[in-house]
């Protein structure tokens, strides 16, 4: 079965500095790879997704990730974190025919004035 | 274009009663998704219905069931509640077809608590 691991559950950033949280997956096939933010209280909003092609994909809100078949990783960066990116980030892929996502355990980005 | 939409956003029910939930996908979406998510088991897929048809399940039991009606709208009912069952479902709609990894748009979840 296919599933997906966020190996930081917190991170802490100071504003201004850069960051990238860590996704990896597990399945032979190369799934379709998305990241999501939660603000709290509020349900998930699309950061960005990889299906093919370029393995570096830029996403909204200045984030960008990239896609590592060799690592099965798929990385979500930003250089430059503001206080509003304060938010819960999931990575989630999807493989069937179908809109079934897997999600990893999410992390929790604070940011440091 | 109005968003994903669910209701109720909050709701109070007792252990061994039942529950239903309402989500309206955004106008023209013909998939929704239905998703628990838990501080201890983070988001879980429940199912998928496209076009009044369930075509994909999670792993849960069988006292969670949703339906999907013509016009897209969907609900999902959880019969003989338990603690456990107290969560945030998450709704998501998406408006492709066939191929896996469409975008999906979430809505803004109802959270349930039971006692």
């Amino acid at each position: 079965a296919q599933s997906v691991t966020q190996p930081d559950i917190h991170i802490t950033v100071s504003e201004g500095a850069s960051l990238e949280l860590r996704c990896n997956y597990s399945y032979g096939a190369t799934p379709y790879l998305f990241w999501y933010v939660q603000s709290p209280g509020q349900g998930l909003q699309l950061l960005l997704k990889y299906f093919s092609g370029d393995t570096l994909v830029q996403g909204i809100k200045g984030f960008e990730a990239e896609f590592k078949r060799s690592q099965s990783s798929f990385n979500l960066r930003k250089p430059s974190v503001h206080w509003s990116d304060a938010a819960e980030y999931f990575c989630a892929v999807s493989y069937n025919a179908g809109n079934m996502l897997t999600f990893g355990g999410g992390t929790r980005l604070m940011v440091k004035p | 274009k109005a968003g994903v939409t669910q209701t109720p956003r909050y709701l109070i029910k007792t252990r061994g009663q039942q529950v239903t939930l309402s989500c309206s996908p955004i106008s023209g979406h013909r998939s929704v998704s239905w998703y628990q998510q838990t501080p201890g088991q983070g988001l879980q897929f429940l199912f998928e219905y496209f076009s009044e048809t369930q075509r994909n399940k999670g792993n849960f039991p069988g006292r969670f069931s949703g339906r999907q009606f013509s016009n897209s709208r969907s609900e999902m009912n959880v019969s003989t509640l338990e603690l456990g069952d107290s969560a945030l479902y998450l709704c998501a709609s998406s408006s492709l077809l066939t191929s896996a990894g469409n975008e999906q748009f979430f809505g803004p979840g109802t959270r349930l608590t039971v006692l």
